[in-house]
């Protein structure tokens, strides 16, 4: 079965806590996108990453850092420097410039 | 600031019906656009993808289509039905940085059986 897994489905943690999401994808693309979106709102990007090893900060990057260290992965850390948290994560792919887009499941966080 | 803007936000039409949902942006110096439809709970789906270069695009019931000088994009949806039922966003990438996408809010579609 090919595409973009994201895990958990649903994450719940406490205030304080530093958290990873998990976004792994055989579909070989090399881009890999990271977005937040709040309802009623569109998706806001968080970070993106063009190749191995190497990721650019989106428009709202600040209390989120994620690593590139294998094609297939790419996970983000929702730290605690973060203030509102709670919110449904998306990763995607893309396989070149003139190429669409692909998206993930989600993952619902909660942070209470 | 880059603006993509879907309006309405929301739309309820009777099944059967053909609809246009709307999609403009500030700058026509565009490098693609893609239609997405979501479900609740779910990531997206893309349905259609349109380069600069491209009037339309077609895929099914669906057809989309890009004005680059008037900066509108419209996905053209005929005979509708009530698995039609979603929330339809778009995306613009610009040549200046393609690697970025901007996303519209969104045209919440609701067809009623």
């Amino acid at each position: 079965d090919g595409g973009i897994t994201q895990s958990p489905k649903y994450l719940f943690r406490k205030e304080g806590q530093n958290v990873t999401l998990s976004c792994e994808q055989n579909l070989n693309h090399d881009a890999m996108y990271w977005y937040r979106q709040d309802p009623g709102q569109g998706l806001r990007l968080i970070y993106y990453s063009q190749i191995v090893n190497d990721f650019q900060k989106g428009d709202i990057a600040e209390g989120y850092s994620v690593s590139r260290e294998k094609k297939e992965s790419f996970p983000l850390t929702v730290t605690s420097a973060q203030k509102n948290p709670t919110a449904f994560y998306l990763c995607a792919t893309r396989q070149g410039p003139s190429y669409e887009q692909y998206f993930g499941p989600g993952t619902r966080l909660t942070v209470t | 600031k880059q603006e993509v803007t879907q309006i309405p936000a929301a739309l309820s039409v009777p099944e059967g019906e053909n609809l246009v949902l709307n999609c403009s942006f500030t700058d026509s110096a565009i490098y693609n656009l893609q239609w997405f439809r979501q479900d609740p709970g779910k990531g997206l789906t893309s349905l259609l993808l349109i380069q600069s270069s491209q009037r339309e695009q077609t895929s099914g019931r669906l057809n989309a289509s890009l004005d680059k000088s008037s900066g509108r994009s419209t996905l053209y949806i005929a005979a509708s039905q009530p698995g039609d039922s979603a929330t339809y966003l778009c995306a613009v990438r610009y040549d200046y940085n393609f690697n970025k996408f901007y996303f519209g809010s969104g045209t919440k579609l609701n067809v009623k059986p």
